[in-house]
């Protein structure tokens, strides 16, 4: 079975300084996609940004970006230029071939003025 | 942008009631998905719905749980005789076909307390 792991409970960074948040991920699958959700205190889940496992290339949405190491299975999503917007719980994910998201444990931000 | 819309936003029942959670999908989507968040904890799975029946379903989803699309558009999740560890957060989903059956779209979400 598919496992997500986030190591980091909570994470704090200044406005304007970048953060990395890091994720985990085990399977025995080939073709998969990653995710990372934002869950603000609304509790909405809002998608950041994603990865298909076959691109080599990192993703980018602005000011997020992953850095997708498919051997070592890890998918890190780095924050630059933080906004006091940016605080918020975000969720790593899964999805292969069950077309199920399998999801983290989450890593509560905190962004300092 | 299309978006997918869950009713009600907050519902609070009395323990043993039965609630009924509703979920408009995006209208072109053909997958669908309800999911759990306790407070506090992690989103868990807890169904999926295809071609009108259940594609898969978790150990969380017994018989106390039940899924239909009455219509075309909407997409329920039905809890009979709630239970207080039922409190959540209800999630409701869906994805597309080809390249987007893998990109879920998440409502709002329906928070049900269980007194």
């Amino acid at each position: 079975a598919q496992t997500v792991t986030q190591s980091q409970p909570e994470m704090s960074v200044q406005e304007a300084e970048t953060v990395t948040l890091s994720c985990t991920y085990d399977t025995s699958e080939s073709d998969y996609y990653l995710f990372w959700y934002k869950q603000p205190p609304s509790r909405q889940m809002i998608l950041v940004i994603r990865q298909e496992a076959y691109k080599q290339q990192n993703a980018t949405e602005n000011r997020f970006s992953v850095n997708f190491q498919k051997a070592a299975k890890s998918f890190s999503l780095k924050i630059s230029d933080s906004q006091l917007g940016d605080a918020a719980m975000y969720f790593c994910a899964y999805n292969g071939a069950t077309n199920k998201l399998i999801f983290g444990t989450g890593t509560l931000l905190a962004v300092q003025p | 942008e299309p978006e997918v819309t869950q009713t009600p936003s907050h519902q609070v029942t009395q323990m043993g009631q039965e609630v009924i959670l509703r979920c408009v999908p995006i209208s072109n989507h053909l997958y669908f998905y309800w999911y759990r968040q306790i407070l506090g904890q992690k989103v868990e799975f807890l169904v999926s719905f295809y071609n009108n029946e259940i594609s898969e379903k978790s150990e969380i989803f017994d018989d106390q749980f039940s899924v239909e699309r009455p219509d075309g558009s909407n997409f329920t999740l039905k809890i009979r005789s709630t239970k207080l560890e039922d409190s959540a957060m209800y999630f409701c989903a869906s994805s597309g076909v080809d390249a987007g059956a893998n990109v879920l779209t998440f409502g709002a979400g329906s928070r049900l307390t269980v007194l």
